[in-house]
């Protein structure tokens, strides 16, 4: 069975630039979240979906949103790239909000 | 808020025990999740304790004790292969109560030598 899997694997972006990353769930799973992890940090809670709304939101301004498709894959959106935002992005799924969490290899973001 | 302490770092022998803490504060209390993490990798679902005791499997366990805020991922036999971060995570109800934040710690880098 295919885990989590997100999409680019890597990304250059440049200052005031947009960003859209990708994430398939794992099968059946329900529940998606996304974190920002910077290099010596735990990851940093972003957004969670569950059934295509949103259910939680993290410490992060306005400059980053977040849906869910029908078909439980996801989207996260980043406008106006600052050269803080630099960091892997990671997808997990889950099959409900409250259950463990399996997490896809990320999206390495670097802002020039 | 959550706020969540381990060590920073940690080196074992290969062969030993090696017992990683983690404490907690935390509303609405969820869940207790570990994650091993190898350098430039993604987080790996280890265990996940919501009562109090101990959960075993394997090499590994992981012990929650909610009154004290309190658990430890305890690892038997160590090989080099566990040389990684640890990542202890807790899980908080949202508002509406169906929802769950996740909230990582900064995670333990453990060395394991020969």
């Amino acid at each position: 069975d295919a885990g989590v899997t997100q999409s680019p694997t890597h990304l250059i972006k440049t200052r005031g630039q947009q960003v859209t990353l990708r994430c398939s769930p794992i099968s059946g799973h329900k529940s998606v979240s996304w974190y920002q992890q910077v290099l010596g940090q735990g990851p940093q809670f972003i957004f969670q979906y569950y059934e295509k709304e949103e259910r939680g939101r993290g410490n992060f301004p306005d400059r980053f949103s977040a849906r869910q498709f029908p078909n439980y894959s996801s989207e996260l959106n980043v406008n106006a790239l600052l050269l803080g935002d630099s960091a892997l992005y990671l997808c997990a799924s889950s099959l409900a909000a409250n259950q463990p969490q399996h997490f896809g290899d990320g999206t390495r973001l670097s802002i020039l | 808020g959550q706020n969540i302490d381990q060590p920073t770092e940690m080196t074992a022998t290969e062969g030993a025990i090696v017992q990683i803490n983690c404490t907690y504060q935390t509303s609405g209390f969820n869940g207790l999740f570990w994650y091993q993490q190898h350098a430039g990798e993604a987080p790996t679902f280890l265990s996940y304790n919501v009562l109090d005791g101990l959960e075993e499997k394997g090499r590994f366990s992981s012990f929650l004790s909610r009154s004290k805020g309190y658990s430890y991922l305890l690892l038997k036999e160590l090989q080099m292969k566990d040389s990684a971060s640890y990542l202890c995570a807790v899980s908080a109800l949202g508002t509406t109560g169906t929802a769950s934040k996740l909230t990582f710690g900064t995670g333990t880098r453990l060395q394991v030598t020969l």
